[in-house]
């Protein structure tokens, strides 16, 4: 069984700080995808990685892919309360017929 | 653009209850999902339909029967609802490009099993 193990589970920080989340597993992924989840909504997706050290940028959010293809990190740079919610990282494998494997996620609480 | 449309949003049944969630979608996708989600343990996967026509077991389809009734509609249906089904419910579907299949999911159906 694939499994894809998320850190911390819960984060809470102030406005202003920085955070990394981490998504490791012991398996490789042909592509990992990272979704950001609002109360009472369903996941949006925020940004695919496929190479492996592969870096990503979305504002004050950076993405990076290992070099293996075994894990990923989602890096906030001064974060701000509208960063709230819960991040999820998702691994699609080879030959999975588009499967995808989440992490259990991440609840990010960022205080005024 | 309604996306994904799932009914209803919310649903108490008794044990040994059935019932049908309904799922459709407007974006021409050929593959859709539907997950669970329970507090702690992300999304995990119950039936998928990579194509019109067939069905595949994820990783928890114990006590879920699936219908990809066409295109556009995937219903999931609880035969004998037992309270270890009460959770929050998503269908997602995806275009399926190359293999970077981005999921575009519903609001969620939150299920109470009394």
């Amino acid at each position: 069984t694939q499994l894809l193990e998320q850190s911390p589970q819960f984060l809470s920080i102030q406005e202003g700080e920085n955070l990394t989340v981490y998504c490791n597993s012991s398996s490789v992924f042909s592509s990992l995808q990272w979704y950001r989840q609002e109360p009472g909504e369903g996941p949006v997706l925020l940004v695919t990685v496929v190479t492996g050290g592969e870096v990503k940028k979305l504002k004050r959010l950076t993405f990076q892919f290992g070099d293996a293809r075994k894990d990923s990190s989602l890096h906030i740079t001064a974060a701000q309360p509208g960063d709230t919610g819960l991040y999820l990282c998702a691994g699609e494998s080879y030959n999975q017929g588009g499967k995808l494997i989440f992490g259990q996620g991440t609840e990010l609480s960022v205080k005024p | 653009n309604a996306g994904v449309t799932q009914t209803p949003k919310f649903q108490v049944l008794k044990t040994g209850q059935s019932m049908t969630l309904q799922c459709a979608q407007d974006m021409n996708h050929n593959s859709m999902y539907w997950y669970r989600q329970d507090p702690g343990m992300g999304l995990r996967l119950i039936y998928y339909s990579a194509s019109e026509g067939t069905t595949d077991k994820g990783e928890v389809p114990n006590g879920y029967n699936v219908s990809r009734l066409n295109k556009r509609e995937f219903s999931l249906r609880l035969e004998s609802a037992a309270p270890s089904q009460t959770s929050v419910y998503f269908c997602a579907s995806s275009l399926r490009t190359a293999n970077t299949g981005e999921l575009f999911f519903g609001e969620g159906s939150r299920l109470t099993v009394l």
